[in-house]
């Protein structure tokens, strides 16, 4: 256990509509990070928050955003979904947001788009 | 462009064998690596990291040796066990100058250790 919880586990929803991802860091860890894994894909970059600031965004469609909240948990946003949007969404957390340091992945939400 | 490859889909090990999983990457700013472990329905885990400064990097039956001359990494397990069967990642992460840790994964080799 890594210590970093998303909700929910699965997720299954029409196209066109929009969800939202949940994650909570490691007690202590102010950095968060999304990635999304596609079928037959590594983990993709998509965005990271550091103490509620977004801190740098990779691969990640303007139909997705992002937020880190003051308890620290953060909620990625997925809107007007795609077939193709179907994938594993990963949170991970990290204590700084810096280089040089692991970070530690949450279970996933699997989010099937029909 | 795949920044971090890992060239081999899979491989099989006997059990007690060494397991030699291999990783290339291409962006010379990269000077943080990590592996990462995966079971189906489950997160990454964390394995061991090394940064640039190193070539060699040893914790218990796992090591992680870095060329950096011919960008490429390798994770060693040895002895290979039944439990280490899974998908394991290559991560890279680099001084982008935003202070920021984003990693660049490979696609993941699948190793399975036979009995």
């Amino acid at each position: 256990d890594s210590g970093v919880t998303q909700t929910p586990k699965h997720l299954i929803t029409a196209t066109g509509q929009r969800v939202t991802l949940r994650c909570s860091p490691r007690s202590g860890d102010l950095s968060v990070y999304w990635y999304q894994q596609s079928l037959d894909q590594g983990l993709q970059f998509l965005i990271q928050y550091y103490n509620g600031e977004e801190r740098a965004k990779g691969n990640i469609l303007e139909r997705f955003s992002a937020q880190q909240f003051p308890d620290l948990h953060s909620e990625l946003n997925l809107s007007s979904l795609e077939l193709g949007d179907s994938a594993l969404y990963f949170c991970a957390s990290s204590p700084r947001g810096g280089n040089y340091n692991e970070q530690f992945f949450g279970p996933g939400t699997r989010l099937t788009v029909l | 462009d795949q920044q971090v490859k890992q060239n081999s889909p899979s491989l099989s090990v006997q059990e007690g064998r060494i397991s030699i999983l291999n990783c290339d990457y291409t962006n010379s700013m990269f000077d943080y690596f990590l592996w990462y472990k995966k079971y189906p329905a489950e997160g990454p885990t964390f394995l061991i990291s090394i940064s640039s400064i190193k070539d060699k990097n040893e914790d218990g039956r796992f090591t992680v040796f870095l060329n950096k001359s011919a960008k490429h990494l390798s994770l060693h397990i040895v002895p290979s066990q039944p439990g280490d069967s899974a998908v394991y990642f290559c991560a890279a992460s680099g001084n982008y100058g935003g202070a920021t840790n984003k990693l660049i994964f490979g696609t993941g080799t699948l190793l399975a250790v036979q009995p």
